[in-house]
């Protein structure tokens, strides 16, 4: 079975531009989460996508931020226009059923806003 | 508002030595734990996942404990090896059914080394 694949592993864009990751979840799960980790900090929290829906989008840090997943399959997250500020590791993980079961996490990709 | 914390923040032992990673969580409703390993650029792997009606999960040399009236877990790692420096993080989810209950709340992270 194929893990939580992100693309691309790393980004350099320059401030202003716009930046696109890709999450392809493991098959079958329906929860997809999308989280990051900036400098220095903690993986937080962005959002949770329920097959297409968006079950919870609270940590999404502001509307230059928009996640889709069409279809309920893979998700992107596109940042527009990228700060410096965004810098960080992107992580998306998913589950199969909410709540009770284990969060299997993508390798990441790594974001440099210059 | 839940707050993870991990003590130590970095380890450094050498081979062969058992030891103890320590997570502490604020609010004790919580649904499960998640113990999670993380090497330099890599994502995160998935160690132990502690049901909040459980006590331990052991998976080979690694045994994690919850005592979730207290807000604590460990981990422990038996017979440590130079294969298992990574950083070790642990995460939370709260109970609850509305949207929020379903995110993790992760800690810093223990970064660990296992001396040859």
């Amino acid at each position: 079975e194929a893990g939580v694949t992100q693309f691309p592993s790393h980004s350099v864009i320059e401030k202003g531009q716009t930046v696109t990751l890709r999450c392809d979840p493991i098959s079958g799960h329906d929860n997809l989460y999308w989280y990051r980790r900036v400098m220095g900090k903690e993986i937080k929290f962005l959002l949770h996508f329920v097959k297409e829906s968006k079950q919870d989008e609270s940590g999404m840090p502001n509307n230059r931020f928009l996640a889709e997943r069409t279809g309920g399959t893979y998700s992107t997250l596109k940042v527009q226009p990228a700060e410096l500020e965004d810098s960080g590791v992107y992580f998306c993980a998913s589950s199969r059923w909410t709540g009770n079961t284990e969060a299997f996490f993508g390798q990441g990709t790594r974001l440099t806003v210059v | 508002k839940q707050e993870v914390t991990q003590i130590p923040a970095a380890l450094s032992v050498p081979e062969g030595e058992n030891l103890v990673l320590n997570c502490s969580f604020t609010d004790s409703a919580i649904y499960n734990l998640q113990w999670f390993r993380q090497d330099p650029g890599k994502g995160l792997t998935s160690l132990l996942l502690i049901q909040s009606s459980q006590r331990e999960q052991t998976s080979g040399r690694l045994n994690a404990s919850l005592d979730k009236s207290s807000g604590r877990s460990t981990l422990y790692i038996a017979a440590s090896q130079p294969g298992d420096s990574a950083t070790y993080l642990c995460a939370v989810r709260p109970e609850g059914s509305s949207g929020s209950a379903r995110q993790l709340t992760f800690g810093s992270g223990t970064q660990l080394t296992v001396l040859p």
